[in-house]
């Protein structure tokens, strides 16, 4: 299995464009997270989904960001308009619904300008 | 959740055992120990978990006091490949996981 897959690997961007970071998931899990990670805040929890159903979204700051999973193997997460205070690496997990490990992507290096 | 304490962090020589500790008194029966870590600017890569008894597997050791109050893991032979930073996280089964600081562990050639 190739494992989570991030789309794209490094993104810079220039204040108020949107953004948009892709997720595949590993095939067969039914659990996908979204992380952000800065210096300052660690590693945070953005929001994650089971089953394609967003669960819980109270780690999304703001109304900027909006993230969907249309279908099991494929999410996104959208920032409009970005801030250079969304500045930060972005990552992916995926898990068997209900299971323990979260297995991670490679992450999305984001940079707005 | 309950919260962990973790120190800063830790030197290991290369090719000894790197013993991690955690501290989370306030764990509830039905909350696990999980280890995760973060290699520089990869995803994060579980480790191993266990809830009362001590685990192993291929990658480490997990000690869990009788009391469940801390935690140590271990790596029997730590290679500078294991220089990363190491999260402990209680957390009940299938629920979100909190990462903490973490412990940055420097394994010294």
């Amino acid at each position: 299995d190739a494992g989570v897959i991030q789309s794209p690997r490094h993104e810079v961007t220039e204040m108020g464009q949107e953004v948009t970071l892709r997720c595949k998931p590993i095939s067969g899990h039914n659990s996908l997270f979204w992380y952000r990670q800065t210096m300052m805040r660690g590693l945070e929890l953005l929001i994650y989904f089971n089953n394609n159903v967003p669960i819980d979204d109270s780690g999304m700051p703001e109304d900027r960001f909006s993230a969907k999973m249309p279908n099991a193997s494929f999410s996104t997460l959208k920032i409009q308009p970005s801030e250079p205070r969304d500045s930060a690496v972005y990552f992916c997990a995926s898990s068997l619904f209900g299971a323990d490990t979260q297995y991670f992507g490679p992450g999305t290096r984001l940079t707005v300008l | 959740d309950a919260k962990t304490t973790q120190p800063p962090s830790m030197d290991c020589a290369e090719g000894r055992a790197a013993n991690l500790p955690c501290n989370h008194s306030t764990i509830s029966g039905n909350e696990y120990v999980y280890w995760y870590r973060q290699i520089h600017s990869q995803g994060p890569q579980y480790i191993i978990h266990g809830l009362k008894n001590n685990e192993t597997n291929e990658m480490a050791s997990l000690i869990i006091t009788e009391d469940r109050k801390s935690s140590t893991l271990i790596l029997p032979h730590a290679t500078l490949r294991d220089t990363a930073v190491y999260y402990c996280i209680v957390r009940v089964r299938d629920d979100k996981i909190i990462f903490g600081k973490g412990t940055r562990l420097h394994i010294l050639p």
